[in-house]
């Protein structure tokens, strides 16, 4: 079975420069997630989809964040215009229904730097 | 409010030798799950050990044991007979079940097996 999979793996961009990272989750696992850890400081819940929809965004920080689920399938989150605060490694997990029997499956995270 | 505190940034241990991680956190919540993830250099994050919190009995997973201290809220992880490959990021975290599914982290301590 393939694991969750990120891309890229590292981005460095500019400051107002758009970057768009990609999830693309376990076949079958119909719930999606986005966490953040900025550095040094605990990783931080974004958002929960169940298939194309968002089921929870409070963990967004701001408009300039934009995610979508086409299809049901893998996943973008944009940031738009990219600030230095936005630098940190996004990590995406699929789960199925029950999330706390076997867990999450987490990817390997996109390390994003912002200069 | 949520929160999952790991005192220890960084710790180093001798191949072979046991050490343990410290892991408090704060819920109101009476029914939720504790995990360790682990998260190698540049590799995904993987489940270590799970223990749900109305379970008395200590989880253990091979080399890998925690101390559960519900009233305390203090979740440890022992490693035991250390090995190279123990060397990762490790991350303190519980679920509230039914409630977003999000898991709440701590900061992480960065493990070093020293050979």
């Amino acid at each position: 079975e393939a694991g969750v999979t990120q891309f890229p793996s590292h981005s460095v961009i500019e400051k107002g420069q758009t970057v768009t990272l990609r999830c693309d989750p376990i076949s079958g696992h119909d719930n999606l997630y986005w966490y953040r850890r900025v550095m040094g400081k605990e990783i931080k819940f974004l958002l929960h989809f169940v298939k194309e929809s968002k089921q929870d965004e409070s963990g967004m920080p701001n408009n300039r964040f934009l995610a979508e689920r086409t299809g049901g399938t893998y996943s973008t989150l944009k940031v738009q215009p990219a600030e230095l605060e936005d630098s940190g490694v996004y990590f995406c997990a699929s789960s199925q229904d029950r999330p706390w029997v076997p867990g999450y499956t987490f990817g390997s995270g996109t390390r994003l730097t912002v200069v | 409010a949520q929160t999952v505190t790991q005192s220890q940034p960084e710790m180093s241990v001798q191949e072979a030798e046991t050490v343990t991680l410290s892991c408090t956190y704060d819920t109101s919540e009476n029914n939720y799950y504790l995990f360790w993830y682990k998260q190698p250099p540049s590799r995904q994050m993987i489940l270590v050990i799970r223990q749900e919190a109305y379970k008395q009995q200590n989880a253990t997973e091979n080399r890998f044991s925690v101390n559960f201290q519900k009233a305390a809220k203090s979740f440890s992880l022992k490693i035991s007979d250390s090995q190279l490959g123990d060397t990762a990021m490790y991350f303190c975290a519980f679920m509230i079940p039914n409630t977003g599914n999000q898991f709440y982290f701590g900061t992480g301590t960065s493990l070093t097996v020293i050979p």
